[in-house]
């Protein structure tokens, strides 16, 4: 069983809709979690980085960490085209970064 | 421009011809990794460098080596290439600021071992 588990899509939308993206993990020792975006034929880049439990807002995406229930989500409001990309979640034990856990990853496509 | 390099960015080989996958960055970040990324397995560490002459073995080493002899370098070796090593793989460097890591990745180098 993977680590991190991760819908892997593909997932179309119509523009303006909210995307809600989702990861769960087994390892209860994960203490950050991020989300990366990747574009095609790109390398990821970071979207949001949280620190256990609750919510961060930023801009149009918000991401939500419920360690309870080891599950992290990432909310697009108003998604537009230019959202359309593989979404990675990851996760570490510490703040280091040296043992970074990625999700497989979630291909999402907005279509104008 | 702040950035991670990576060359070549496309590699057709022969297994068993030993490769390097070149690595650089301007940002003087010392932590620099190694991943591969699969379909089905997404993105998985190969090795990681804290920093010169300071490696270890992330997930998946098997049929790796690295090597840190400079800050800014941070070479893959893949001294026998098999087929089960073709992906996609890319190099990345991390800062950390104000309590957090980012991890800025390079382009990519999509490798095919036939």
């Amino acid at each position: 069983q993977k680590e991190v588990e991760q819908d892997p899509g593909p997932l179309s939308v119509p523009e303006g809709a909210i995307v809600s993206l989702n990861c769960t993990y087994s390892n209860s020792a994960f203490q950050y979690f991020m989300w990366y975006r990747q574009y095609s034929r790109k390398g990821p880049e970071l979207l949001m980085y949280t620190y256990s439990s609750g919510n961060k807002e930023d801009g149009r995406f918000t991401a939500q960490v419920d360690k309870s229930s080891k599950y992290i989500s990432l909310f697009i409001r108003d998604s537009q085209p230019s959202d359309s990309a593989t979404y990675l979640c990851a996760m570490s034990e510490e703040t280091s970064g040296s043992r970074l856990t990625f999700g497989e990853g979630t291909q999402l496509t907005v279509n104008p | 421009e702040a950035q991670v390099t990576q060359n070549p960015r496309y590699l057709i080989t022969v297994t068993g011809k030993k490769l390097t996958v070149t690595c650089s960055q301007n940002m003087n970040h010392e932590y620099m990794s190694w991943y591969r990324q699969d379909p089905g397995l997404g993105l998985r560490q190969i090795y990681y460098s804290m920093n010169v002459e300071v490696t270890d073995k992330g997930d998946v080493p098997e049929g790796y080596k690295v090597s840190r002899k400079e800050k800014r370098n941070f070479p893959l070796i893949l001294e026998s290439p098999s087929p089960n090593q073709t992906s996609l793989y890319f190099c990345a460097s991390t800062r950390w600021s104000g309590g957090r890591n980012e991890q800025f990745f390079g382009p990519g180098t999509r490798l095919t071992v036939l």
